[in-house]
Formats: structure tokens, C-alpha cells, sequence
């Protein structure tokens, strides 16, 4: 049910600065803020930025978020090996009544 | 630190009711909406509803008629009902703690999440 789009798999080598996007319409990211979660394999999902380009206590500073209109973008700079996660986009939507919506996901690897 | 511990029946039935618990410890139970989010397996997640120490719910709309999401202000525990399961329903259920109950939902986000429980649907 993600109305979210995101590239399903992005890729870079250690220090190299991988770009992830997402994208929505005006219902969501284009009138919304914008978080980002990193999921490590078999663990929960851990807050990265919020409100589109904050970045959370303890989260490296090489994690950066933007947004403009109806798309948002996660940059990490200086790419490391456990930095290879899933990393999902979401927004508050307000169609219907209003819910909250993630992204389709971007696996990360590091070569 | 808060903390978010979950439980709950791991394998069900189709047609069954699912029913998981989230208990929190430490910082404001009061000053927040707290949500349950699903993740099939190998796939992504979704949102299910929220709700607050009032007990004011917020559904996702493709579930909000098998969902209820309650809470138990004694305990600092809130839980979740799902009816009538099939085997789509087969997930990761995660507890979090949602926006400040002063803020809107639309400035939003998910910190901290549960461990998670690994529900399955199965005849």
C-alpha cells in the first residue's frame, strides 16, 4: 500500500556518497514533513532524519535529509560498511482521512 | 530512555483475532500518541493506528474496519486487535511511539520502535 516510490536498490563503495529518493504528491511530502528510518537486517527500524532534514541525537552527521515539492532525497556522504541497510521515506497523507504512508524501501549496499 | 516492550500470540488461525500488547517504560506516557506498524516479510512497512492516553485513535484506512487500538493508562500499555486474520496478515508487528500529543500529526515521526513480533497466519 506504499504511495511512496523509492529505487528499490542503491549502491556505492566505502567513502563514496549514495543519494536515495522518494517520492509523493501534494498530499503527502508536498504538504507534509518527511522522516527517514534505516533498517539494519533483523532488527527494528531506527528514526534518521525528521521533519525533512533533522537529524535525531547520536545519528552521524554524514546522514543528511531534504525536500522539495513533492519529493524528498536521504544523502549519505562518506559512505561506510554499516551504513548497508534498508531505508524507508514516510509522511503523514491527507487523503481520507488522513494516515500515515512509508516508502517502497531502498536496499543500500556497499561494495 | 524509553523503552517499548511487545507481546503477543506469534501463530493464528485464518479468521482469528490477533492481539498484541506494548508496554512502555520510562519518559511521558501521557505526552504522546503511541502506533503499531506492520512489515510482511520481505517487505515494507505500514501503518496501522495510533492512539493516546485519552484513548483518541487514528486508523489507516485499509484496515480501519478490523483495527482497535486501545489503552490502559495504569499500566502504561496500549494494545492492538486485528479481526478476521488470513494469511496477508502474516508480518513484523512493531510498536512505536508517535508525535507529541500537542503536535500535529503531519510534523509526525516514529522514535522509538519496539522489538517486534513476528506474527503468523496459518491453517
Amino acid at each position: 500500500q506504499s504511495v511512496l516510490t523509492q529505487p528499490p536498490s542503491a549502491s556505492g563503495t566505502p567513502g563514496q556518497r549514495v543519494t536515495i529518493s522518494c517520492s509523493g504528491s501534494s498530499s503527502n511530502i508536498g504538504s507534509n514533513t518527511v522522516n527517514w528510518y534505516q533498517q539494519l537486517p533483523g532488527t527494528a527500524p531506527k528514526l534518521l532524519i525528521y521533519s525533512n532534514n533533522q537529524r535525531p541525537s547520536g545519528v552521524p552527521d554524514r546522514f543528511s535529509g531534504s525536500k522539495s515539492g513533492t519529493s524528498a532525497s536521504l544523502a549519505i556522504s562518506g559512505l561506510q560498511s554499516e551504513d548497508e541497510a534498508d531505508y524507508y521515506c514516510a509522511a503523514w497523507d491527507d487523503s481520507l482521512n488522513g494516515y500515515y504512508v512509508f516508502g517502497t524501501g531502498t536496499k543500500v549496499t556497499v561494495l | 530512555q524509553v523503552q517499548l516492550q511487545q507481546w503477543g500470540a506469534g501463530l493464528l488461525k485464518p479468521s482469528e483475532t490477533l492481539s498484541l500488547t506494548c508496554a512502555v517504560y520510562g519518559g511521558s506516557f501521557s505526552g504522546y500518541y503511541w502506533s503499531w506498524i506492520r512489515q510482511p516479510p520481505g517487505k515494507g512497512l505500514e501503518w496501522i493506528g495510533e492512539i493516546n492516553h485519552s484513548g483518541s485513535t487514528n486508523y489507516n484506512p485499509s484496515l480501519k474496519s478490523r483495527v482497535t487500538i486501545s489503552v490502559d493508562t495504569s499500566k502504561n500499555q496500549f494494545s492492538l486487535k486485528l479481526s478476521s486474520v488470513t494469511a496477508a496478515d502474516t508480518a513484523v508487528y512493531y510498536c512505536a511511539r508517535g508525535r507529541g500529543v500537542v503536535v500535529t500529526a503531519r510534523r509526525g515521526w516514529f522514535d522509538p520502535w519496539g522489538q517486534g513480533t513476528l506474527v503468523t497466519v496459518s491453517s
